[in-house]
């Protein structure tokens, strides 16, 4: 596919358990962007990968997540001991990592804790 | 850091009307403006962007203005259809360090045309 890919595209789960959100960048992009988007409002930035690194995490609100690029490509973001709150739509965005180049979005997993 | 103002949170207007969205932000470094559409359980999508070196810049029906002394810019739709009917985020961005060009997004405007 040409665009950015994120699964599952729904994930419901109990408060205190683990989950993994993963996203298929497009092809070739080195720059890779999590945000997340609470109901009514805009994405807020989360972390961001350039190649396999996190180059910037200062978005994470707190040491439950974690996130990860081991190849470059795809990513994967992980939150422990899920809480009610972290209930939330998680955007995956990527671009060719060029300065104020476009981020293209994924269409999102969709995390309800219950 | 960035902080984006959008203005109105909700807009109605008829088939055809015009509609205009307004964002001011707050950092005079920041140098790319990206709008974003969105509908119901999708994930953003571009529709126009401009960068601080262009004052305005159009596509088809949709046109984007910016006023880097006042640090403000709008989103423009003319001859608006019903399915212009979406959320319009407008967004910020500037070098924040170590590679990263983070957007900074507006709380969003619901745009509904009525047919």
């Amino acid at each position: 596919g040409a665009g950015v890919s994120q699964t599952p595209s729904n994930k419901v789960t109990e408060k205190g358990k683990y989950v993994e959100l993963r996203c298929d960048p497009i092809s070739g992009h080195t720059a890779l962007y999590w945000y997340r988007q609470s109901l009514g409002q805009g994405p807020e930035f989360l972390i961001y990968f350039q190649g396999t690194g996190a180059a910037d995490d200062s978005g994470l609100p707190n040491d439950r997540f974690f996130a990860v690029r081991p190849e470059g490509s795809v990513s994967t973001l992980k939150i422990q001991r899920t809480e009610r709150g972290d209930s939330a739509v998680y955007l995956c965005a990527s671009s060719s990592g060029q300065a104020g180049e476009t981020q293209y979005f994924g269409p999102g997993t969709r995390l309800l804790v219950l | 850091g960035e902080n984006v103002e959008q203005h109105p949170s909700t807009l109605s207007v008829q088939e055809g009307d015009s509609a205009v969205i307004k964002c001011t932000y707050s950092d005079s470094a920041s140098n790319y403006f990206p709008w974003y559409k969105q509908e119901l359980g999708k994930g953003p999508q571009l529709i126009i962007d401009i960068r601080s070196n262009v004052g305005e810049k159009k596509d088809q029906r949709i046109a984007v203005t910016l006023n880097k002394t006042a640090k403000h810019f709008s989103l423009h739709i003319t001859e608006t259809q019903p399915e212009d009917s979406a959320v319009y985020f407008c967004a910020a961005t500037s070098y924040s360090g170590a590679g990263s060009y983070q957007l900074t997004f507006g709380k969003g405007t619901k745009l509904s045309v009525i047919p």
